[in-house]
């Protein structure tokens, strides 16, 4: 059974700095995902990552995979308030196993 | 524009009562989804269908049941065997014969409360 694996579950951060999120999964994907979800609200998506060694980048948020160690993070650079949301990761095989995600809060 | 609509966005149900949450697409997916999410919690697969007349159960399927004679409609009906039905659930969809980077495509959910 794939197991998904975020952290932190939490994390308070100040504005201007650097923070990453770290997502194991346990057996080998087809693709791995990161969403962002604002309280209340459906999932946003940001990026899929396909192969290994991938690595994207939208604005503040860069996310990378690694096949091979089953990892893949979500790197943010100099944080700002807008960020403050909960991540998830997912990967996919059959279907799709979501981690249990990170609630993030930028501090002003 | 093509999308995923959920309907409604809140629903109340009464002990002991099955309601049915609607989903549709008009993106001509093969795949759709049901996730449930309980606060604070990532989402759980409730049922999945990749083709029309065909669906399979996820990891919570119990107190569950769904239908997919369409292939734009998935309805997922919470019945009375579920205990705890109080949660947002997401329902998603996929291209399944010709994939995209794009992935799964989400509703806005709905909202059930149990009063």
């Amino acid at each position: 059974e794939l197991k998904v694996e975020q952290n932190p579950l939490f994390l308070s951060m100040q504005e201007g700095k650097n923070y990453t999120i770290y997502c194991n999964y346990s057996t080998t994907s087809d693709r791995l995902y990161w969403y962002r979800q604002d309280p209340g609200k459906s999932l946003e998506s940001l990026f899929v990552l396909l192969s290994n060694g991938a690595v994207k980048q939208e604005g503040r948020l860069m996310a990378s995979l690694d096949t091979k160690a089953r990892l893949s993070t979500l790197h943010i650079t100099a944080a700002v308030h807008d960020l403050s949301a909960t991540y998830f990761c997912a990967v996919a095989r059959a279907k799709l196993t979501f981690g249990t995600g990170t609630r993030l809060t930028i501090i002003p | 524009d093509g999308g995923i609509t959920q309907s409604p966005k809140y629903l109340f149900r009464k002990e002991g009562q099955n309601v049915t949450l609607s989903c549709e697409q008009n993106l001509n997916h093969d795949a759709m989804y049901w996730y449930r999410q309980d606060p604070g919690q990532g989402l759980r697969l409730i049922y999945y269908s990749q083709i029309v007349n065909d669906f399979q159960k996820g990891d919570i399927a119990e107190g569950y049941s769904v239908s997919r004679e369409k292939k734009e409609s998935f309805p997922l009906t919470v019945t009375s065997a579920q205990k705890n039905p109080t949660a947002f659930y997401l329902c998603a969809s996929r291209e399944v014969m010709i994939p995209t980077v794009d992935g799964y495509t989400f509703g806005s959910g709905t909202r059930l409360t149990v009063v």
